[in-house]
């Protein structure tokens, strides 16, 4: 099946930072889309972008399709940016997303 | 707009007892699938519900299944609970060629 990997798993930054997150995947996918789970536990959707470049606030995100990767870039970090980023992408139709393992972010003030 | 629903957030259960959770879509998503986290295999995919029809299954034992009513809200049955059960258990709904999947806050199940 389809492979999802993200880099790096861990990543610390000072406030006021800026970080880029990485995706690839193995196949062609229908779907793509960035989470951020909070403390609690809840997937917040970050960005659906099966391909292009959004921006939302201080977050953007790049997918590129054909080369089977996407971007995450956070710009001037704040502590409440820290948590859990997944990415997941739809493989083929059925509702089944397949997660990468996540990048862990910590913001230090 | 109401977002994902899922009752109850925590549940404490012992081992060989059953569970079912519920998950309310948002109005007007039709599909709704499930999700187990724990901290060792990551988030994996349980199944997905359409208009009241198992549409994919994920790579779990019978013990776990799920179903969908007529108004699209979902619930999951854990039968014969195992201590490997306790996971934060997610709930996710869409639309038709919509915009992305929505989740729900969690239930976390605890089996003792």
């Amino acid at each position: 099946g389809i492979q999802v990997e993200q880099s790096p798993p861990d990543l610390i930054l000072q406030e006021g930072a800026n970080s880029t997150l990485r995706c690839n995947f193995s196949d062609s996918v229908n779907n793509l889309q960035w989470f951020h789970q909070n403390p609690w536990g809840q997937l917040i959707n970050l960005f659906y972008i099966p391909s292009g470049t959004k921006q939302n606030g201080r977050l953007s995100a790049t997918t590129v399709a054909t080369e089977r990767y996407s971007l995450l870039y956070i710009s001037s970090s704040q502590t409440t940016d820290s948590g859990v980023y997944f990415c997941a992408v739809l493989y083929n139709q059925g509702g089944k997303l397949i997660f990468g393992q996540g990048t862990e972010l910590s913001v230090k003030p | 707009k109401a977002g994902v629903t899922q009752t109850p957030r925590y549940l404490i259960k012992t081992r060989g007892q059953q569970v079912t959770l519920s998950c309310s879509p948002i109005s007007g998503h039709r599909s709704v699938s499930w999700y187990q986290q724990t901290p060792g295999q990551g988030l994996q995919f349980l199944f997905e519900y359409f208009s009241e029809t198992q549409r994919n299954k994920g790579n779990f034992p019978g013990r776990f299944s799920g179903r969908q009513f007529s108004n699209s809200r979902s619930e999951m049955n854990v039968s014969t609970l195992e201590l490997g059960d306790s996971a934060l258990y997610l709930c996710a709904s869409s639309r038709p060629r919509g915009d992305g999947y929505t989740f729900g806050s969690g239930t976390r199940l605890t089996v003792v």
